[in-house]
């Protein structure tokens, strides 16, 4: 079993949709991140939590520390937000290491 | 600048080339890694680099060799590579705090492919 464990693994939506990805970790952790990543490579960070909940333009990131479980969520969807999200945590004792999952594939049709 | 760029974009050699990959950030971060990540998988940490020391070395095999010049700049050379080390190599940095977990910041990667 992952650290880890994001679901679901495929998500297909229509423009405009509210888009929820989970994540659930079984460790420690001092901080998650989100990340997006486009076909074709570089990884963009999205957020950074370690409490509560951030929001930058339809993206909002919510975490519970106490349930080890973060969401990632999107409104009015545009395909353009079609991407890998990928959930990473900075597990408390792991130095500078990040443990990742295993990525969500969004797709967002007009 | 709140960028790391990395070239070059593409790279295709043979298992008896020698090349290099190059990162660099200008964010005065003094934290740097190379990340491998394999299609459809999460990355996989590869080194760190802390105060321009080599600080993790996640048992990565000699014929990949990471070099950190200064504290903008991290290569990565490359020898006698195999057919599965083709994959995309990604670059990041942080701030470096030992209390403090900081926020890593990715380049847009280096795609090898090894023939």
């Amino acid at each position: 079993k992952n650290e880890v464990e994001q679901s679901p693994q495929n998500l297909t939506a229509q423009e405009g949709e509210f888009i929820t990805i989970n994540c659930s970790y079984s460790v420690g952790i001092s901080a998650l991140h989100w990340l997006q990543q486009h076909p074709g490579g570089g990884i963009v960070s999205l957020f950074m939590l370690s409490s509560g909940k951030k929001k930058h333009g339809r993206l909002i990131a919510t975490i519970n520390i106490q349930e080890k479980h973060s969401s990632l969520h999107i409104t009015a969807s545009h395909p353009r937000d079609s991407a890998v999200y990928i959930c990473a945590v900075k597990e408390e004792t792991s130095g500078s290491r990040l443990t990742f999952g295993e990525g969500t594939q969004l797709t967002v049709n007009p | 600048d709140t960028e790391v760029t990395q070239t070059p974009k593409h790279l295709v050699m043979g298992m008896t080339n020698k090349k290099s990959l190059k990162c660099e950030q200008h964010m005065g971060h003094r934290a740097m890694y190379w990340y491998k990540q394999k299609a459809k998988k999460p990355p996989e940490l590869m080194f760190v680099y802390s105060y321009e020391k080599l600080s993790i070395n996640e048992s990565v095999p000699s014929r990949f060799s990471p070099e950190c010049p200064n504290s903008s700049l991290l290569n990565l050379h490359l020898h006698a590579l195999q057919p599965e080390d083709s994959a995309l190599y990604l670059c990041a940095s942080s701030q470096v705090d030992l209390v403090v977990y900081n926020e890593q910041f990715f380049g847009p990667g280096t795609r090898l492919t090894v023939l």
